[in-house]
């Protein structure tokens, strides 16, 4: 158990839904970040919230948007969904406003399936 | 384009022997990570290297770093089947981290 808690675990939808995809951190984390894993685009930053607020931007799509509590979880909204959103969605967190300097620690992933 | 990239694609080899993946990127970075993922699993964080660092080792992982070619490889001696998973790199160039395709290992027991 990395400490970083994502649910669903598994999501199977259809076209045109939308769906939320929830993080919880690891405890003492304060950044979260969205990372979307497709067999032919390997694995896409989406977005990066610090301490409640948007940090960074990747390639997320307009019908995406994502959010951060206060109590530091983090939601993931997919809407209008196509067939192309098919992936393995993670998240993950880091103590302060670079992963990059210290390492991820990554949930387990929501594998969204879009029929 | 992709920042880091990994070499090989694919790796099949027997337990007990080493696997060497290597890592190129383009542009500078401060530091350079690799991570694990078991297949549909999250990944795990197993080694960090910062630019100013040529070498790491950690357990039965050794890390090297040459940011003159910018290139790192990753090597792990004494292969097990559990070692059976695809291993990324990632850089981190300051503004954000950029994760490479991965080296998809096989380790047949």
């Amino acid at each position: 158990d990395s400490g970083v808690t994502q649910t669903p675990k598994h999501l199977i939808t259809a076209t045109g839904q939308r769906v939320t995809l929830r993080c919880s951190p690891r405890s003492g984390d304060l950044s979260v970040y969205w990372y979307q894993q497709s067999l032919d685009q390997g694995l896409q930053f989406l977005i990066q919230y610090y301490n409640g607020e948007e940090r960074a931007k990747g390639n997320i799509l307009e019908r995406f948007s994502a959010q951060q509590f206060p109590d530091l979880h983090s939601e993931l909204n997919l809407s209008s969904l196509e067939l192309g959103d098919s992936a393995l969605y993670f998240c993950a967190s880091s103590v302060g406003n670079s992963g990059g300097a210290y390492g991820y620690t990554f949930g387990s992933g929501t594998r969204l399936t879009v029929v | 384009s992709q920042q880091g990239e990994e070499d090989p694609q694919a790796l099949s080899i027997q337990e007990g022997e080493n696997a060497t993946m290597n890592c190129s990127y383009k542009t500078s970075i401060n530091n350079l990570q690799w991570y694990r993922q078991n297949s549909g699993r999250g990944l795990v964080h197993l080694i960090l290297i910062r630019s100013n660092e040529r070498e790491k080792h950690s357990g039965r992982l050794r890390v090297t770093l040459d940011t003159s070619k910018k290139s790192s490889s990753l090597l792990i001696t004494a292969s097990r089947a559990a070692d059976t998973a695809s291993y990324f790199c990632a850089t981190d160039g300051g503004f954000k981290t950029i994760f490479g395709a991965g080296t998809r290992l096989f380790v047949k027991a």
